[in-house]
């Protein structure tokens, strides 16, 4: 089946610092790819919507100046946290559709804590 | 917030048994679907059932959707230690791929 990957599966930084995190298709394109932030023992909130080629589209209340998102090609999406501070800190998770988006699949996730 | 509810918020039963989860969610929807997550983990997508669909079976999972009521249920039958994990539902309301999350049950399966 379709593989989203997910990368770092961790990272620690320091306050103040930006991180990268990269959300790939491995065997499909996907055009529109979707950020989620899940804290401890919490459900998932959707942050935005990235769209190849267009600007990312955010939910409310998600500072898009703080929450980055790029989607340069068809199987890459990228969220930037800029300026990370210990409350950025959160489990963050991508999903991309293949094809229509009734089934969609998942990235591993990656776990942000910011010192 | 558009999140729907899930109850209970978390269940242990003994292997062999039936788990039923509950979610209930606030707006009209295109689909429902259920997910499966391990701890600090992605999530694996289980079931989804179309909003004119009222029930679905995938192996050992049964869902049920009452769009009147704006629920859904997962059963589980014969469940083993290794269905352990944390189940939400998620709701697209247009067909999208913007996924509103209940806030989700913790399995626990003892063996």
């Amino acid at each position: 089946g379709a593989v989203v990957s997910q990368h770092p599966s961790w990272v620690i930084c320091k306050s103040g610092t930006s991180v990268k995190i990269e959300c790939r298709s491995l065997d499909f394109q996907a055009t529109t790819m979707f950020w989620y932030r899940q804290f401890p023992k919490q459900s998932l909130m959707l942050m935005a919507t990235s769209n190849e080629g267009s600007k990312a589209t955010y939910e409310q209340g998600v500072e898009k100046d703080k929450f980055l998102i790029n989607h340069a090609s068809l199987t890459l999406s990228t969220l930037t946290v800029t300026s990370a501070h210990p409350e950025d800190s959160s489990f963050y998770i991508c999903s991309a559709g293949e094809g229509a988006v009734e089934k969609l699949f998942f990235g591993s996730g990656t776990q942000l804590s910011v010192l | 917030s558009q999140q729907g509810e899930e109850d209970p918020q978390a269940l242990s039963i003994q292997e062999g048994e039936n788990a039923t989860m509950n979610c209930s969610y606030k707006t009209s929807i295109n689909n429902l679907q259920w997910y499966r997550q391990n701890s600090g983990r992605g999530l694996v997508h289980l079931i989804l059932i179309r909003s004119n669909e009222r029930e679905k079976h995938s192996g050992r999972l049964r869902v049920t959707l009452d769009t009147s009521k704006k629920s859904s249920s997962l059963l589980i039958t014969a469940s083993r230690a290794a269905d352990t994990a944390s189940y939400f539902c998620a709701t697209d309301a247009g067909n999208t791929g913007k996924l509103i999350f209940g806030q989700g049950t913790t399995l626990q399966v003892k063996p």
